[in-house]
């Protein structure tokens, strides 16, 4: 059930460029999410959104910036890359926040060289 | 700021054993959820529990919620190579934002 998808899988960019994920949902769901995936770090938390053109900062949102124009999609844009941004993000979406399950994206393996 | 630490961090057995992994913190929370995550995929949710003390089973899996709502177990048993992922722990606390653990790591050997 691809509810979720994310685009692309993977990317190799180099230091210095901007980079855009994207995050679409035909869910309909309220809340958006994008985490980061590192060794030893666990999931963390970059930005997330309670609705069109609103959203909030995670625990590590620095260096990254977001966007929701429209319900079903959630952007996230690296304005210049750093090889500390690479790691795998994934995007989640949920009905409510807090108490309710997450429904999550296949990932994005990110290379920054 | 609220932490789950998740034990063990890694975990080999062989097909047929059982196991159990933990989540504790020294937050409560209102809800304490589990995922598993398979190489190169998302997490997936497994179970959801609220109430403390809550038992749920789904098929060879039990998860626990702890009486105090500030831990919880997995239990597997009879592992299955199939059974091999990540595991996450995950805490909700009314409208915030879902804490996780760092996860356990789980080898079935068959």
């Amino acid at each position: 059930d691809a509810g979720i998808t994310q685009s692309p899988r993977h990317k190799v960019t180099e230091t210095g460029t901007p980079v855009t994920l994207r995050c679409h949902q035909t869910e309909n769901h309220r809340y958006m999410y994008w985490y980061r995936q590192d060794p030893g770090h666990g999931l963390r938390l970059i930005h997330y959104s309670y609705g069109v053109k609103d959203t909030d900062k995670g625990e590590v949102s620095d260096g990254y910036s977001v966007s929701r124009s429209k319900t079903e999609d959630f952007l996230l844009t690296l304005e210049s890359a750093t090889s500390s941004q690479t790691s795998v993000y994934f995007c989640a979406i949920s009905v409510m926040t807090g108490n309710y399950g997450y429904t999550f994206g296949s990932g994005t393996r990110l290379t920054v060289v | 700021t609220q932490l789950l630490e998740q034990s063990p961090q890694f975990l080999s057995i062989q097909e047929g054993e059982n196991l159990t992994v933990y989540c504790n913190s020294s937050s409560v929370f209102s809800s304490l959820q589990w995922y598993r995550q398979e190489p190169g995929e998302g997490p997936v949710l497994l179970v959801t529990v609220v109430t403390g003390g809550e038992v749920k089973k789904l098929k060879r899996l039990t998860f626990q919620f702890g009486d105090a709502r500030k831990d919880s177990s997995l239990h597997i048993t009879a592992a299955q190579p199939g059974d091999t992922g990540l595991y996450l722990c995950a805490g909700g606390a009314g409208s915030y934002q879902l804490t996780f653990g760092k996860g356990t790591k789980l080898s079935v050997i068959p």
